[in-house]
């Protein structure tokens, strides 16, 4: 079975100032991907940035870059120089085999507010 | 980049009637679609895998009859709410995967706000 988990219901964040979102998986398939995206209100899904498992290197896009700790099974997105337009919803979810098909589950989300 | 065209963004309709939902990636073939609802303030949760050419992939507790869906083209995925009562009242949202050069991304469209009533 694989698992995505979202620790934080809720965060906030000074303008400006960095955050660490945070998310752990849990997957028998020895290949997968991470993704992270941000709801707004109006509901649409906005692709953020993805990290391979065999991928050496963290994922950089803009101010979001994935800290990717393969041992630790953890994938956590952090967002630099925060922007009051970042306050959302942020998703963490993995595609990887379980039960003989290709998946992808979502964590259950942290709502991220950036303070003026 | 990638677009994924969903429809319609919102239906109201009488219990009883069914309600299709359409899927489309716009720019990309899409070998892989995927259905999720989503209740207010609540994660995505996944109802199915659709693969073009072949029957969708269910999650435990999704009713294959009542939750009908199609990937009869590399772009085109539907679902089909069959006899909807008002517990099918949800925000329906589908994505697509394309791979390229080993890069993955996954695109979502931008939902289906379904009202039974």
């Amino acid at each position: 079975a694989q698992k995505i988990t979202q620790t934080q219901p809720g965060m906030f964040v000074q303008e400006k100032e960095a955050v660490t979102l945070d998310c752990t998986y849990d997957t028998s398939d020895p290949s997968y991907g991470l993704f992270w995206y941000k709801q707004p209100s109006s509901g649409e899904m906005i692709f953020l940035i993805y990290q391979g498992s065999y991928d050496q290197q963290n994922a950089t896009e803009g101010r979001y870059s994935l800290n990717f700790q393969k041992a630790r099974k953890s994938a956590n997105l952090v967002i630099s120089a925060s922007q009051l337009g970042d306050s959302a919803m942020y998703f963490c979810a993995m595609r990887a085999r379980s039960g003989g098909y290709q998946k992808v589950t979502f964590g259950t989300g942290t709502k991220l507010q950036v303070i003026p | 980049g990638a677009v994924v065209s969903q429809h319609p963004s919102w239906v109201i309709c009488k219990s009883g009637t069914s309600v299709k939902i359409e899927c489309r990636s716009l720019d990309f073939q899409a070998t892989t679609m995927f259905w999720y609802r989503q209740f207010p303030k609540q994660s995505l949760m996944l109802m199915a895998t659709s693969n073009e050419g072949s029957k969708a992939t269910y999650e435990q507790g999704v009713e294959k009859d009542k939750f009908l869906i199609n990937h009869a083209s590399l772009t085109l995925s539907t679902l089909t709410v069959t006899s909807a009562h008002p517990e099918d009242s949800s925000f329906y949202i589908c994505s697509a995967e394309e791979i390229r050069d080993r890069d993955e991304k996954l695109f979502f469209g931008s939902g289906t706000q379904l009202s039974v009533l």
